[in-house]
Parts: structure tokens; sequence; C-alpha cells
């Protein structure tokens, strides 16, 4: 079946450092969706990228979608405590609707 | 958007039991998903509620185990039957508007088995 990779399982940074996040998958995809969940949290809706190539920025975060729609990445720029969580990405493939979820970054700031 | 009421939001069971778990949505929707999320690991999918049908279960996930009701368009419960701790996870609503738009998820129903 589909199945999306996601690299690495956890990121220990320096607050200020930068943070990136892969997600590979299988097949191509339709779209993908990146989510945020804080300890504790629920995941929470990022973003999603549908088109081949596509770039998307929001402050901080840069998310790109490869040009073969199989790949993705999530950047994130001097990282802050206000960051730590754990990051997913979810791929929705051309043949259904259901979410395909990666495993999951989980991002450490060092204290 | 939607807003998903989830409760109870945790719970200690004792293993035998049986746990009811509630989704409320502030809209209607077609379908509404549940999932499992164990400590420090991903989302599985344990079934898909669709009003007016049978709940849809993913491999590894029966309905003896995990009933689900899906009564209207704006609520369902996944029941966890005859626990024992391996059971013991993070449950976790979630719907999506369209089959193509971000998903919303309730605050998650942490369960512990004794």
């Amino acid at each position: 079946g589909q199945q999306v990779m996601q690299i690495p399982q956890y990121q220990h940074v320096q607050e200020g450092e930068d943070f990136t996040t892969y997600c590979n998958s299988s097949t191509t995809l339709s779209n993908i969706q990146w989510y945020k969940q804080r300890p504790g949290g629920h995941p929470v809706f990022l973003i999603q990228l549908v088109k081949s190539g596509e770039v998307k920025k929001q402050k901080r975060l840069t998310f790109q979608f490869g040009e073969a729609k199989k790949n993705s990445s999530l950047h994130i720029t001097a990282t802050q405590t206000t960051d730590v969580g754990t990051y997913f990405c979810a791929g929705v493939g051309d043949s259904n609707y259901q979410l395909i979820w990666g495993a999951g970054t989980k991002l450490i700031i060092k204290p | 958007s939607a807003v998903i009421s989830q409760k109870p939001s945790r719970d200690i069971c004792q293993r035998g039991t049986s746990l009811t778990i509630q989704c409320q949505v502030d809209s209607q929707v077609t379908m509404m998903f549940w999932y499992r999320q164990q400590p420090g690991q991903s989302l599985t999918l344990i079934a898909t509620a669709n009003q007016g049908s049978e709940a849809t279960y993913e491999s590894g996930f029966v309905i003896d185990k995990f009933p689900i009701s899906r009564p209207n368009l704006t609520f369902s419960t996944l029941t966890v039957s005859n626990m024992s701790p391996e059971d013991s996870s993070i449950y976790l609503c979630s719907v999506d508007t369209g089959g193509y738009t971000e998903a919303f998820f309730g605050q998650g129903t942490r369960l512990t088995v004794v």
C-alpha cells in the first residue's frame, strides 16, 4: 500500500538554529499536508501543497512540494521555543481521499 | 472549518471493561475518522465512519473490538471493548470538510488500561 516515509525521527537544535524534516512517498500524491502537534495536544493543520514544485512560506516556515509530487519538506529558520513539537506530513494519494501519515519529526530545543 | 468536542479527555479503566468515546462536530460532515496514536508515534487510522452505513475498518482493527456508531452527520462514538493494557493509547477523532482539504481533530482521549 501507499506509504509516506518521514525523516528524521528527532532533531535536536539550539534555539536559533534551523530545522528541516523530509517526507517521501512511494507513489505520486495529489496533495500533501503538514501538521504540528504540540506535546499533549492534537495535530493542527499548517498548510496544504497541491502543485508540482510548489513552495509556500509562513513567516519562518518554508514548505516545498517536489516536482514529481512524491516528496516534500518543511524548513524552519531560526527556531524558537514556540516551535517545539512534532511535525507530521500527510499525503493524499491520487486514487482516494485518505490521509497517509508520515511518522513525524520531533523538534527538540536543546537547553 | 470545524470544531470538534471529544470526550472524555482521559480515563483510567480496568482491563476487561469497555470505554465509549464521543465526538461532536459543530457542523455536518460526511466522513469522520478515528485514529489511535501511541506515545511518540504517528497516527494510525482505525476506521472511517460514514453516516447511514457501517464503518470501514483498516487492517488490524475489527468491529467487535472497536464498534463505531454514526447516528447523524455531527456525531460519532468509538467504543474500545474488552480492554487490555495494550489498548492504552491516545484516541483521536477527525473530520475533513472535503476529500482534499485539511483535517480537524478533537482534543483526544488519553486512555490508560490497568
